[in-house]
């Protein structure tokens, strides 16, 4: 069975001070991961897929297959980028292809 | 481009009363998705559509909810009865399809349906 692990439900920083969420992931196939963000009063969105190999609002994310993990960064961390983070695993196979395993989410604070 | 539109946006109910969702996804989307999300949790896919076939509903209680697309468009979600630990949000999401195309499985959200119950 696919899952998704965010171990940490908090994570607070200072502005312009690195940031990096944690992302681990189990599935038997070949991986397809995203992180998604819901900031304040909005829509769930995508921020950003692991196939496009694309930085977004200066976040990047590497999948590591030996460590099973897509572990989501920015190197100088902005106010507005306080939000809640899900990371989310594609099922690229069989009869449920398209569906996605959230993890459970991190909230990241970034403080003035 | 109008986004994914769900009503109503709150909901507050009484055990074993029914209650009903609706989404509009967004316009030529094939494939629909109705997630429930319980409060500190990441959402979990109840029902799965191509257009208006179910490919998965695993993990949809179906006891009490059921879901609907029958004309492949707007989908509902109901429960009936509802049960204390149905309070959660409920949220419908769609996508062109389904391909190893990945701007096909680009998933959009709606706001959310939160329901409450009492």
């Amino acid at each position: 069975a696919q899952r998704v692990t965010q171990p940490e439900k908090l994570l607070s920083v200072f502005k312009g001070a690195p940031v990096e969420l944690k992302c681990n992931y189990s599935y038997s196939g070949s991986p397809e991961l995203f992180w998604y963000v819901q900031y304040s009063r909005q829509r769930l969105q995508l921020l950003l897929r692991h196939i496009s190999r694309e930085s977004i609002k200066g976040f990047t994310a590497d999948l590591n297959k030996g460590e099973t993990s897509f572990h989501l960064k920015k190197p100088f961390a902005q106010e507005e980028d306080s939000a809640m983070y899900y990371c989310a695993l594609l099922n690229a196979g069989g009869t449920s292809y398209g569906k996605l395993t959230f993890g459970q989410g991190t909230i990241l604070t970034v403080h003035p | 481009e109008a986004g994914v539109a769900q009503s109503p946006r709150y909901k507050i109910i009484e055990k074993r009363q029914s209650v009903a969702f609706w989404c509009n996804p967004i316009s030529g989307h094939a494939t629909l998705y109705w997630y429930q999300q319980i409060l500190g949790q990441g959402p979990k896919l109840l029902i799965q559509f191509q257009n208006n076939g179910v490919v998965d509903d695993s993990q949809l209680p179906k006891d009490r909810f059921s879901a609907e697309r029958l004309k492949g468009v707007d989908s509902t979600l109901k429960i009936q009865p509802a049960k204390l630990e149905d309070s959660a949000v409920y949220l419908c999401a769609s996508s062109l399809g389904t391909s190893g195309r990945a701007f096909r499985n680009e998933q959009f959200f709606g706001p959310g349906t939160r329901l409450t119950v009492l």
